[in-house]
């Protein structure tokens, strides 16, 4: 019944690793998102993602990267990880047209 | 751009208070605005909504009201529990469209004692 799921809940990798993390969810909702929380809970979009366009924040670095093999789904691929990385990364999810977003349980990184 | 400004806390109260958490924003077109919370150790829950000036957002004895002439969307409850302690987000969604994702304020640490 999850209607937002990522995994996995920890990752604890060392610099200049790649990692993956992997979102699904079963709202059938069109637009997906990453988000980054940082350790004082300051939340960030950095990708918004439906069947049509990838919409990047421009301050995200291009070594993050989103993979959608389908529309559940919405993962995302970090290559070259950095201390500054470890945060808390949460996927979400939004019907077309409508605004609210559902947000899964989040990933928390750590990069040593 | 857009932007978000709630106090950060913490803020601590004593179970039954009445609680007040005020958020404020700016936006260049006719946003909608939420809030959010967020338990220790969870993801962020959908907690209330506002689409357009006037409306009233509430759920579980929290409320809202969109304020156009103020810029605002302050969050109060009459009467708190041990159990509403969390972090509290405001947000806003631009009018331009979902995909733009949300923008946050940067989050009220509430904790309620006994």
């Amino acid at each position: 019944d999850t209607a937002v799921s990522q995994t996995p809940k920890y990752l604890v990798t060392q610099m200049g690793n790649d990692k993956s993390i992997k979102c699904e969810q079963n709202l059938g909702h069109d637009t997906m998102y990453w988000y980054k929380q940082d350790s004082k809970k300051f939340l960030k979009i950095m990708f918004s993602y439906n069947n049509k366009e990838l919409i990047i924040n421009e301050t995200v670095p291009n070594r993050f990267s989103p993979k959608s093999p389908d529309k559940a789904h919405l993962n995302l691929h970090i290559n070259s990880l950095e201390l500054g990385d470890s945060a808390v990364y949460f996927c979400a999810s939004s019907p077309r047209d409508y605004y609210e977003q559902y947000f899964g349980p989040g990933t928390r990184l750590t990069v040593t | 751009g857009n932007s978000v400004t709630q106090m950060e806390g913490p803020v601590t109260l004593s179970e039954e208070a009445f609680l007040t958490i005020n958020c404020t924003y700016t936006a260049t077109g006719y946003p909608s605005l939420f809030w959010y919370v967020q338990y220790p150790g969870e993801g962020l829950q959908l907690l209330l909504k506002a689409t357009k000036a006037d409306d009233k957002g509430s759920n579980k004895g929290f409320e809202a009201t969109y304020r156009k002439e103020t810029t605002s969307f302050h969050l109060e409850k009459g009467s708190v529990q041990v159990s509403d302690s969390a972090v509290y987000f405001c947000a806003l969604a631009d009018s331009g469209g979902g995909a733009d994702g949300l923008t946050f304020g940067k989050g009220t640490h509430l904790i309620i004692q006994p």
